[in-house]
C-alpha cells in the first residue's frame, strides 16, 4: 500500500458544481497535511494547509479524518480555472514529507 | 520579495551524458533548499536537501549528486544519465528553519528532462 494514495481521476465536473476528493494516508503518526495545486507542466503551488478542525478558504474546504486516516478537499461553485491536478501532502515525522501522485480535475463549461 | 529561478526549462540529453541543473533564490538568506523529481503519474520524490553552504543530505540512492556552492545556489548534477532519470525536476525553498517546512514549499518552475 502506498503511503499516500489519491484517485488519479480525471474528475470531469460541470462548471458551478461541487466536487470533492479524498487522500488516504497509511502512517497514523502523520502530523501535518496540505493540499497543493499543480497546473499542467507547471510547478506545484500551496493551496491550503489542513487543520484538525477543518478549514475553509473561499470556495475551498479541507477536512481531516484521523480515525479513517484521510483528508478531503471540497470545491464549491467550481470555475473553469479550477482545472488542475490536486496533490495531497502528508508530513509524517521530523522531516518526512510524502506526496500523493495527484487527482486530476477538469471543469467543463 | 523572494523569487526562485530554475533553468533550463526543458532538456533532452542522451544516455550517458552529464547533467547540470541550476537553481537560485533571491530576496532571502540562508534558505533551506530542495531538489525534487516528479515522474509521470507519481508523487514528488525528494532527492536532496540543504540547510547551508556545502551541506547536502541525500534522500535516495541514485546516480545524481547535488552541491551548494553559495548560500542561494543549488546545483543538481549527474556524470552519466540513465533513461530512468527522465522526469520533471523541481527546486524548492523554505525559510522557516524546519526540515522540511510545515508551511509548505515555494517551487521553481521546473526542468523537464528527457533522456533518450
Amino acid at each position: 500500500r502506498k503511503e499516500v494514495e489519491q484517485d488519479p481521476g480525471p474528475f470531469n465536473v460541470p462548471e458551478g458544481a461541487t466536487v470533492a476528493f479524498n487522500c488516504t494516508y497509511s502512517n497514523s503518526a502523520s502530523q501535518s497535511f496540505f493540499w497543493y495545486r499543480q497546473d499542467c507542466r507547471k510547478e506545484p503551488k500551496l493551496l491550503m494547509s489542513v487543520y484538525s478542525s477543518g478549514n475553509e478558504d473561499g470556495r475551498f474546504t479541507a477536512q481531516l479524518n484521523r480515525a479513517s486516516q484521510y483528508i478531503s478537499l471540497l470545491i464549491r461553485d467550481s470555475k473553469l480555472s479550477d482545472s488542475a491536478t490536486y496533490l495531497c501532502v502528508v508530513r509524517t515525522g521530523n522531516y518526512q514529507l510524502i506526496w500523493g501522485a495527484g487527482t486530476k480535475l477538469i471543469i467543463k463549461p | 520579495s523572494q523569487t526562485i529561478h530554475q533553468w533550463p526549462a526543458t532538456l533532452v540529453q542522451p544516455v550517458g551524458s552529464p547533467l547540470s541543473l541550476e537553481c537560485t533564490v533571491e530576496g532571502t538568506s540562508n534558505p533551506n533548499l530542495y531538489w525534487y523529481r516528479q515522474a509521470a503519474g507519481r508523487g514528488l520524490q525528494l532527492l536532496f536537501y540543504s540547510v547551508g553552504i556545502g551541506q547536502i543530505s541525500s534522500e535516495v540512492p541514485q546516480n545524481l549528486s547535488a552541491s551548494r556552492p553559495q548560500d542561494r545556489q543549488f546545483i543538481l548534477s549527474s556524470k552519466k544519465l540513465l533513461l530512468s532519470d527522465s522526469g520533471f525536476y523541481l527546486c524548492a525553498w523554505t525559510d522557516d528553519g524546519q526540515l522540511p517546512s510545515i508551511y509548505g514549499y515555494t517551487f521553481g518552475s521546473g526542468t523537464r528532462l528527457t533522456v533518450v
